[in-house]
């Protein structure tokens, strides 16, 4: 019973170039969502998906960071332009219900992409 | 805008004796409250949660208390082990999974 999957664990990046960080939530789970940690810091929230669709992307920068979830194969985060300031710990966290259930303990994290940009 | 603050960086404990992990929160729309395990290199893992309708819940060796009066939790891990040694993270939740986490406390528990 595989959990959360992500990959890569860790990405190098130059300034500029494009970071695509993929997640394959728990089987069966149809929610999925996007967290940051920035060094010494609690994980933000960025974005939560359910298949094809955006619910919530308030935590999204407006510019360069991007999300899918498609109806077939693992979530995408898709960063373009990277910068220093993007390098961080990307993780990503799958639900069963979504909404419709009780909040966090259905959550269920992976084990997250650490994102280096030089 | 700090909505959830854990102000203690780090705690020492020793082992068999009780720890005790403190967060305060700002926001009063708030109405779950969790707290997340994190090993290095992992990703965190759900301890233990908490609705605002309550103001204890228990789980074995692991009990949260909420004040909403003084918007503070805390986390009480009786008794300790080695293998608590982790950074802890409280969360908080308004109605939708959303979930806005503190800073962490990283928890070392001493032979």
């Amino acid at each position: 019973n595989a959990g959360v999957m992500q990959n890569p664990r860790h990405l190098v990046r130059r300034r500029g170039q494009e970071a695509r960080l993929r997640c394959s939530p728990v089987k069966g789970h149809s929610h999925v969502y996007w967290y940051r940690q920035l060094p010494e810091e609690g994980l933000k929230f960025m974005v939560y998906l359910q298949k094809e669709n955006i619910i919530d992307e308030s935590g999204m920068p407006k510019e360069r960071f991007s999300a899918e979830f498609p109806k077939e194969g693992p979530s995408i985060l898709r960063i373009q332009q990277v910068v220093r300031g993007d390098s961080a710990a990307y993780f990503c966290a799958s639900s069963p219900l979504g909404l419709a259930g009780p909040p966090g303990e259905t959550q269920y994290f992976g084990p997250g992409t650490r994102l280096l940009v030089l | 805008d700090q909505q959830v603050k854990q102000n203690s960086p780090s705690l020492s404990v020793q082992e068999g004796r009780i720890s005790i992990l403190n967060c305060d929160y700002t926001n009063s729309m708030f109405d779950y409250f969790l707290w997340y395990k994190k090993y290095p290199a992992e990703g965190p893992t759900f301890l233990i949660s908490i609705s605002s309708i309550k103001d204890k819940n228990e789980d074995g060796r692991f009990t949260v208390f909420l004040n909403k009066s003084a918007k503070h939790l805390s986390l009480h891990i009786v008794p300790s082990q080695p293998g608590d040694s982790a950074v802890y993270f409280c969360a908080a939740s308004v109605g939708a999974q959303k979930l806005v986490f503190g800073q962490g406390t990283r928890l070392t528990i001493n032979p």
